[in-house]
Parts: structure tokens; C-alpha cells; sequence
């Protein structure tokens, strides 16, 4: 099975800074793909940022990008010129590739609550 | 733009009644899920479920749990006997088509409260 790991509880980042969140994985799997979430205080599951495994190519959303290391199974997302409105729970998730038959759920990490100090 | 919507907003109920959750996915979505949040924890995948039937379950679908889509455009998740356990976000997701590389779209939540 696989799992993610977020192994910062909270991290803080004074407005207009840069900030990066961290985030493993572990699977067997050579094609996946993976993701970060932004949940703010509304609790509303809002996609940043999207990975396939099979690009080299590092993922890049306006201020959000990522650092994806596959063979180190690493997938951190940098926030650039942080804003307030950035502040929210971040979630990092897995997701196979494959036929829908067999779910293709999303697997979350534990997350991160980003803190933005003005 | 097209969006999953989620119907009740908060729910309260006592330990051991039924609740139903509703969900409306995007209209032409085919795939549908349900996630569970407990307050404070990860988002745990709880069912997935294509051409009316369940896909995939997690361990934590046990037999109080049951999924529908009774007409055509809802989508809901049944609770039978409610545990304290239970409370926690509820989301429903969606799913336009076959390819794995479609995104999910996910509803506001139900905050379901158990007493």
C-alpha cells in the first residue's frame, strides 16, 4: 500500500516570502501521480498543484511549484511571494495510474498547516 | 463553472440513528467518491464508485455504510446505525472519465456531528 508523509506539522512565512513543504512518499509503483491540496478554514479541498510521475519536467502553478525527486520519493511544493490569503492546511496526495476499476483514489498525507505572518 | 455540491452543510444526530448524506456531482462525471475527514486527521478515502456500483472500499466502509445513486444525479452515502466515531467532514468527489489522468473535483463537506 502506499503512503505519504508530511513531516511538518506547521510552518509559518512572513508575507511575501518563500516558504517549501515538505513531502514523501513510499511506493512500488512506477506511474502515479501526485498532488498538493489546499484546504483553507472553510474546509473546501482546493487542487494547487498536479505531478505525473513519468515528467522530469518539475510542475509550476503561478507561485506554486514543485521540486518532484522520484527516486528519492520526494514531492515538495514551494510557495512563492506569499500572500495572507495562502494560509491553510496543505495536503500532499498519491494517486495510482491505471484503469478506474481500480479506484485511483487519493492517498493523503497528514498535512500542514502554513501560517502566513504579515 | 460547474461544481460538486454537498447537501447537508452541518448535520447533527444522535448515536445509533441513520443519516443520509447527499451529494451532487458535476453532470457529466462518471466516477464518484466519498472521503472522511475527523477533525484534525488526514483525509481518508472511504469509496469509490462507477457505473452503479461500488470500485473500490476502504476498511473503514464496513457494513454501515452504503453508497446510491438513486436517480441519476445524486449521489449518497447512507449511515445506518451512526457511532460517536462517525463525526467527522464528509466530501464527496467526482470524476469526468475513463482516463486516470482526470482530476477529482471535490465538494464543500458535510460536517457530520454524532452526540
Amino acid at each position: 500500500a502506499q503512503t505519504v508523509t508530511q513531516s511538518q506539522p506547521e510552518m509559518s512565512v512572513q508575507e511575501a516570502e518563500t516558504v517549501t513543504l515538505s513531502c514523501t512518499y513510499d511506493t512500488s509503483e512506477s506511474d502515479y501521480y501526485l498532488f498538493w491540496y489546499k484546504q483553507p478554514p472553510s474546509r473546501q479541498m482546493i487542487l494547487v498543484i498536479r505531478q505525473e510521475a513519468y515528467k522530469q519536467q518539475n510542475a509550476t502553478e503561478n507561485r506554486f511549484s514543485v521540486n518532484f525527486q522520484k527516486a528519492a520519493k520526494s514531492f515538495s511544493l514551494k510557495i512563492s511571494d506569499s500572500q495572507l490569503g495562502d494560509a491553510a492546511m496543505y495536503f500532499c496526495a498519491y494517486r495510482s495510474a491505471g484503469w478506474v476499476e481500480y479506484g485511483n483514489k487519493l492517498v493523503f498525507g497528514a498535512g500542514t498547516i502554513l501560517r502566513v505572518k504579515s | 463553472e460547474p461544481e460538486v455540491t454537498q447537501t447537508p452543510s452541518h448535520q447533527v444526530t444522535q448515536m445509533g440513528q441513520e443519516v443520509i448524506l447527499r451529494c451532487v456531482p458535476i453532470s457529466n462525471h462518471l466516477y464518484f467518491y466519498w472521503y472522511r475527514q475527523i477533525l484534525g486527521q488526514k483525509v481518508e478515502f472511504l469509496v469509490s464508485f462507477y457505473n452503479n456500483e461500488i470500485s473500490e472500499k476502504s476498511e473503514i466502509f464496513d457494513d454501515q455504510f452504503s453508497v446510491e445513486r438513486p436517480d441519476g444525479s445524486n449521489f449518497t452515502l447512507k449511515i445506518r446505525s451512526t457511532k460517536l466515531e462517525d463525526s467527522a467532514m464528509y466530501f464527496c468527489a467526482s470524476k469526468v472519465g475513463t482516463s486516470d489522468s482526470y482530476e477529482q473535483y471535490f465538494g464543500p463537506g458535510t460536517r457530520l456531528t454524532v452526540t
